[in-house]
């Protein structure tokens, strides 16, 4: 079983939708993290949350919020889903304690029509 | 890392060759570096990492080489695979703060 489990894989929705994309992980670790990944360009953090009750703004927030219901749960959500946020998400955690590395879920690739 | 835009930088090499990646990072404080390998439908998977007070580390079959004069980082791969088939992507990251992600480089290997 991945440590980093995201759902969905796959989504496409429309414009103005909710969307929510939840990451679940079996790692303990305390520190997650959303990110979007666009062709050609590196990876861009959305939100960051250390514990249960730290969450953060990262480069890109605007126009999506978090929730981090456990410490194995983090959600990503788009309140009204916009065409420019068709791209492919990913969750990541890390354990300062273990090293810094992030350990990465598969991927939700979103369209929005 | 250093974003330069959409296209995504391409390297093809002859199965058993040696590879090499660069990266440029824009951070002269950046204190930690790590390379990522992302194949087709899969998250980042860590290759190796380094810190700013080592010029070299070296992995099973990988090598990353830093130089902090010019802020450039690469990846040797040693006899590279049809596995090692990927997209590479550096990252680095000033103590405390996020890591910074480069665009990525789209590794071919050919048979």
């Amino acid at each position: 079983d991945a440590d980093v489990t995201q759902t969905p894989r796959n989504r496409i929705t429309k414009t103005g939708k909710r969307i929510m994309l939840e990451c679940s992980q079996t790692k303990g670790h305390d520190r997650m993290y959303w990110y979007r990944q666009d062709p050609g360009l590196g990876l861009q953090l959305i939100y960051y949350s250390f514990d249960v009750k730290d969450i953060n703004k990262g480069e890109i927030s605007d126009g999506y919020s978090v929730s981090r219901q456990a410490q194995a749960k983090f959600s990503l959500s788009l309140e009204s889903a916009i065409p420019n946020q068709t791209a492919l998400y990913f969750c990541a955690t890390s354990d300062p304690r273990a090293g810094e590395k992030l350990f990465f879920g598969s991927g939700t690739q979103l369209s929005v029509l | 890392g250093e974003s330069v835009g959409l296209h995504l930088p391409t390297l093809s090499v002859q199965e058993g060759d040696n590879s090499i990646i660069n990266c440029a990072y824009s951070n002269s404080a950046s204190d930690y570096f790590i390379w990522y390998k992302q194949e087709s439908g899969k998250g980042p998977q860590f290759i190796i990492d380094i810190r700013s007070n080592m010029d070299k580390r070296q992995g099973q079959r990988v090598t990353v080489l830093l130089n902090k004069t010019v802020k450039h980082l690469s990846l040797q791969i040693a006899a590279t695979q049809p596995g090692d088939s990927a997209v590479y992507f550096c990252a680095d990251r000033l103590n405390g703060q996020n890591f910074v992600f480069g665009p990525g480089t789209r590794l071919s290997v050919l048979p």
